[in-house]
């Protein structure tokens, strides 16, 4: 299958700071990719679709100014998480796809603690 | 009612059994189904893939789509402790590529 990466894979910040998350395809264009939440023993979460050269399309609940997504190539997105506190540590796992109904294949995932 | 319902489990299992996954759905436009697994603190990874009703089969993995019945399965023959995760069902239909999860079921294999 193809392969997504996904860095860091683990990140501590203090709160107030802002923390980037990398997703790469690297085998393939991903024309679109999308960023998922996941809290223990729980299912993965939408949080926003982010479609290369085009602003990214946020689920309901998830605030845009706080998870601001940029997607500058057909191969990288990016998740930055500003002003982090607490109640955003959480595991953070971004997916990537080359068109309507292909396969969707995901990173490794980021988990985020914020002190 | 959820657009999908996956038995959260957990399920546990000896080695060498055979492991029956399952998902109903409500929304009769999801037309791609897929199973996907996951260990714990790492990123889900597709097994099964499968467009419309019908069996796919791999290895020791089969998927099954009953479109009528708003029904799918996962079957994991010979069962191994290697094989104990989270287990996804996933779908999607329409004009979008979203995907819409069900909770997981944590399957064990005791060896």
């Amino acid at each position: 299958g193809a392969v997504v990466s996904q860095h860091p894979s683990r990140v501590i910040c203090k709160s107030g700071t802002s923390v980037k998350i990398e997703c790469r395809s690297l085998d393939f264009q991903a024309t679109t990719m999308f960023w998922y939440r996941q809290f223990p023993k729980q299912s993965l979460m939408l949080m926003a679709t982010s479609n290369e050269g085009s602003k990214a399309t946020y689920e309901q609940g998830v605030e845009k100014d706080k998870f601001l997504i940029n997607h500058a190539s057909l191969t990288l997105s990016t998740l930055t998480v500003t002003s982090a506190h607490p109640e955003d540590s959480s595991f953070y796992i971004c997916s990537a796809s080359t068109g309507i109904g292909e396969k969707l294949f995901f990173g490794s995932g980021t988990q985020l603690s914020v002190l | 009612q959820k657009e999908v319902e996956q038995d959260p489990g957990p399920l546990s299992v000896p080695e060498g059994a055979i492991v029956s996954l399952n998902c109903t759905y409500s929304n009769s436009a999801f037309q791609y189904f897929m199973w996907y697994r996951q260990y714990s603190r790492k990123g889900p990874e597709l097994l099964m893939y499968t467009y419309s009703s019908g069996n796919k089969e791999d290895g020791r993995f089969t998927a099954q789509v009953d479109k009528s019945s708003k029904y799918i399965s996962l079957f994991i023959r010979d069962s191994q402790p290697s094989d104990s995760a989270t287990y996804l069902c996933a779908m999607s239909g329409g004009s979008n590529y979203k995907l819409t999860f069900g909770k997981g079921t944590l399957l064990t294999v005791n060896p």
